[in-house]
């Protein structure tokens, strides 16, 4: 069983739609992080989130720490939102290093 | 402020060659990682470096896998032979001393094996 559990895997959504992808952990953590990762590779950190709310732009991060269960929200979906969804939460406090999703693969046609 | 360089960004190789990446981190982060990425699975960590020692290298194949940051700044990750199962892309990911900030990730070396 991973630590780190995202749904769905794959996601394909219509330009414009509401998207929503679930992250689900086993491990005791103060913090979770949500990353983007295009298809050339590069991986980029969207959020850090510990409680609650985060947003920038169109994306939305909620966490809820009791339930171990964080969601990222895309609003307006639009084509070039199409990247991996990867969340993933820290061995440890030091936050040096993650238990990784293995991530949700999201397409937005035009 | 410059991201994580990577370079190559592609290589291709015969299984039994050998192959090395280069990683320049983000100026004066002290934490330097190697991860791979297996094709649907997500990134694992290779190995941890804090200026220029290693933190944990528990996952690094070390019959093949081998990795150093002398000067404490860039870093090479090698492999030699090379195995079919290699195939993958090799993240580079800097932080700052705290720990507790966000990884800056680089764009990945993508590795294929014939």
């Amino acid at each position: 069983k991973n630590e780190v559990e995202q749904s769905p895997q794959n996601l394909t959504a219509q330009e414009g739609e509401f998207i929503t992808i679930n992250c689900s952990y086993s491990v005791g953590i103060s913090a979770l992080h949500w990353l983007q990762q295009h298809p050339g590779g590069g991986i980029v950190s969207l959020f850090m989130l510990s409680s609650g709310k985060k947003k920038h732009g169109r994306l939305i991060a909620t966490i809820n720490i009791q339930e171990k269960h964080s969601s990222l929200h895309i609003t307006a979906s639009h084509p070039r939102d199409s990247a991996v969804y990867i969340c993933a939460a820290p061995l440890d406090d030091t936050g040096n290093q993650f238990y990784f999703g293995t991530g949700t693969s999201l397409t937005v046609i035009p | 402020e410059a991201g994580v360089a990577q370079s190559p960004r592609y290589k291709i190789i015969e299984k039994r060659q050998s192959v090395a990446f280069w990683c320049n981190p983000i100026s004066g982060h002290a934490t330097l990682y190697w991860y791979q990425q297996i094709l649907g699975q997500g990134p694992k960590l290779l190995i941890q470096f804090q200026n220029n020692g290693v933190v944990d290298d528990s996952q690094l194949p070390k019959d093949r896998f081998s990795a150093e940051r002398l000067k404490g700044v860039d870093s090479t990750l090698k492999i030699q032979p090379a195995k079919l199962e290699d195939s993958a892309v090799y993240l580079c990911a800097s932080s700052p001393v705290s720990g507790r900030q966000p990884q800056h990730f680089g764009d990945g070396t993508r590795l294929s094996i014939l």
